[in-house]
This record gives structure tokens, C-alpha cells and sequence, in this order.
């Protein structure tokens, strides 16, 4: 079983950049959340994508924004980046659809630096 | 204040010792509960998770959850050094929904 791969591990960014991260989920998961972990605090949910349709936001801005694939794979894109995003970003994805006992699985995230 | 509180630690105990790691929350419709477990330059990983008030055990670690006082715990038996790790508490309303709301995580060293 496949679990939740990210890439890529490590970027380095400018303020006003735009930036791709990408996640395969763990094999039959149909549910991918993106969350945001800055140094020493606890991950931040930014949204859920279920069966390609966003599925729920955090309190994030829309310069953040998503894609899920037919795959489930996803993808998380924010755009004019600010040194405030420098952070963690984890993927997680689960077998979602309600009613489910399913806990969310976690990538080892992407570190980006906003310099 | 937070939705979820958690003593960000660091917390240094001895090997062999019983941990013993908690949070407090404040949205009593919270009715998920989970503990993940965070090594260095990793991402979290599922430790345990309980629905509603009550205990489970798995192994030498034991999860309380105690939703009239809003308090969950989270115990480890007989620590080992493999124990070093950033301990997060989660919870959620409702488990078809993956929203999960973290502690700040407690920093955990188990000293040989």
C-alpha cells in the first residue's frame, strides 16, 4: 500500500511568486485535505477537495487555491506569496464520503521559504 | 482564545516513565478525538483516535476523553527514546468531515 507522497520536499520562493505543490494520495483514498503548519504551532486546515470539487476552506484567502484529479491526486497553488507562508504545507487524504470511520493519513509535507 | 489547548512543552521525562499529555477545548461539538505523533522533518502520523467520551488502549498507550470537562489525555507506557516526538491532539465534529482542528503540539523527549 502506497501512502501519501509530496513534492517537491524543500522550495525557496520570493514574495509575489506563485508556487505549485503537489500530492498523491494513499492508494483508494478518494478525499485530500491540504493543511498549513507553521514553526511551532499546530497544522491549519486550508480545504478539502472530494471527488475533484472543493469540499470545505479554512480561513484562508483565495490566493490559495486547489485542483483534485480524476486520480485523486492534487495540487495546491498559492499565488503573489507573502513572507507569512513560509511555513509546512501537509496533504492528507482519507476515504471520505460521510459516515466513514476514517481518519486523515499525512504526506511528510513541503517546506516553503518565502524570502 | 483557541479552540484547542495544548501545553506546547518541551516535556523531558525519564525512560521507562508513564507520559501523560492533555489538551482542553472549548466547541462542545467536538465528538472526534485523535492523537498523532510528529517526528522531526515529518508529517503526522495517526497514533490513536476515540469517539466521544470514554478510554481506549492500544499497546502502552491509552487515550481518555472526557467531554463533560472538555479534557482529552493521552498516556504512554513504559516510555522509550522512540517516544522523542511532538505530540499533537486533533479533533473534529464529525468524521465523515476532514476538517481537523490541532493543539500547538507538545514537544516530548524520553531521556535514556
Amino acid at each position: 500500500e502506497t501512502g501519501v507522497t509530496q513534492s517537491p520536499t524543500h522550495l525557496i520562493k520570493t514574495r509575489g511568486q506563485q508556487v505549485t505543490l503537489r500530492c498523491s494520495s494513499q492508494s483508494g483514498h478518494n478525499t485530500v485535505s491540504w493543511y498549513q503548519q507553521a514553526l511551532g504551532q499546530g497544522p491549519q486546515f486550508i480545504f478539502q477537495y472530494y471527488r475533484e470539487e472543493e469540499n470545505g476552506r479554512g480561513n484562508f484567502p483565495p490566493r490559495f487555491s486547489g485542483l483534485q484529479f480524476p486520480n485523486y491526486s492534487s495540487e495546491l497553488n498559492v499565488n503573489a506569496l507573502e513572507l507569512d507562508d513560509s511555513a509546512l504545507y501537509l496533504c492528507a487524504s482519507s476515504l471520505g464520503g460521510g459516515g466513514y470511520n476514517s481518519p486523515l493519513h499525512f504526506g511528510n509535507g513541503t517546506r516553503l521559504t518565502v524570502t | 482564545q483557541k479552540e484547542v489547548e495544548q501545553d506546547p512543552g518541551p516535556l523531558s521525562v525519564p525512560e521507562g516513565a508513564i507520559v501523560s499529555l492533555n489538551c482542553t477545548y472549548s466547541n462542545s461539538a467536538f465528538q472526534y478525538f485523535m492523537w498523532y505523533r510528529q517526528y522531526s522533518r515529518k508529517g503526522p502520523e495517526l497514533l490513536m483516535y476515540t469517539y466521544s467520551s470514554g478510554n481506549k488502549e492500544d499497546g502502552r498507550f491509552t487515550a481518555q476523553v472526557d467531554k463533560s470537562s472538555k479534557y482529552i489525555s493521552l498516556f504512554i507506557r513504559d516510555s522509550q527514546p522512540s517516544d522523542s516526538a511532538t505530540y499533537l491532539c486533533a479533533m473534529t465534529t464529525n468524521f465523515g468531515n476532514e476538517k481537523l482542528t490541532f493543539g500547538t503540539g507538545t514537544r516530548l523527549t524520553i531521556i535514556p
